[in-house]
């Protein structure tokens, strides 16, 4: 595998359901970050790991809870979801001490909230 | 607070002319870069081109290239040549700090 990953692709879940979503990036970058693409919104940044530390959580509410057990792994665990939160997940990777701050991207997790 | 705006929501090309992108940001900040990413129907996003704000000189990506004017705090995206392939969703993204603010996006069609 290179680049970044994530896992499932499509997701569909009840309101009462938990599941997570799983990324996993193979370039040695230090820093991770979960992404809402809503239809017809500008892509929200969610949250941002830098070196397994969360250094952002942009208001997001608590029914989303992020995980990064190592710098390589980022999970988004979902419980109690609302249809509104049905979207496209998008994560990313960057090297924070890099000269560019370029972001890298998985191919994303379609959820839908039944 | 840091905005990007792309004022046109789509846009159209036939295959082989060329197409320009606008953007515009605000940002109080100094130091930042400036990007262009890609999102095919496939919904991968890809990094089209990179601009460091403190560099004068437009960057150039093969048939892609950046018209950058600092001071009009302008960011527009220039394709030459335009391929099928080219058909995607364009968004123009400011970095600061490690964190991205992206537009709203502008459809590319292309006509073949």
């Amino acid at each position: 595998e290179t680049g970044v990953t994530q896992t499932p692709r499509h997701l569909v879940m009840g309101m009462t359901n938990k599941k997570s979503l799983k990324c996993e990036q193979h370039l040695g970058h230090n820093a991770m970050y979960w992404y809402k693409q809503s239809a017809k919104k500008p892509l929200e940044l969610m949250f941002v790991y830098n070196f397994k530390e969360q250094t952002e959580n942009n208001s997001v509410p608590s029914r989303f809870s992020p995980e990064c057990p190592n710098s390589s792994h980022l999970f988004l665990h979902l419980h109690t979801l609302q249809p509104e939160d049905s979207a496209l997940y998008l994560c990313a990777s960057s090297q924070e001490d890099s000269s560019s701050y370029e972001q890298y991207f998985g191919p994303g997790t379609r959820l839908t909230v039944t | 607070a840091q905005t990007v705006t792309q004022s046109q929501p789509e846009m159209s090309v036939q295959e082989a002319e060329t197409v320009t992108l606008s953007c515009t940001y605000d940002t109080s900040e100094s130091d930042y870069y400036l990007f262009w990413y890609k999102q095919p129907p496939s919904r991968q996003m890809i990094l089209v081109i990179r601009q460091e704000a403190y560099k004068q000189q437009n960057a150039t990506e093969n048939r892609f290239s950046v018209n950058f004017q600092k001071a009009a705090k302008s960011f527009s995206l220039k394709i030459s040549d335009s391929q099928l392939g080219d058909a995607a969703m364009y968004f123009c993204v400011m970095e600061y700090g490690n964190k991205l603010v992206f537009g709203a996006g502008t459809i590319l069609r292309v006509k073949s």
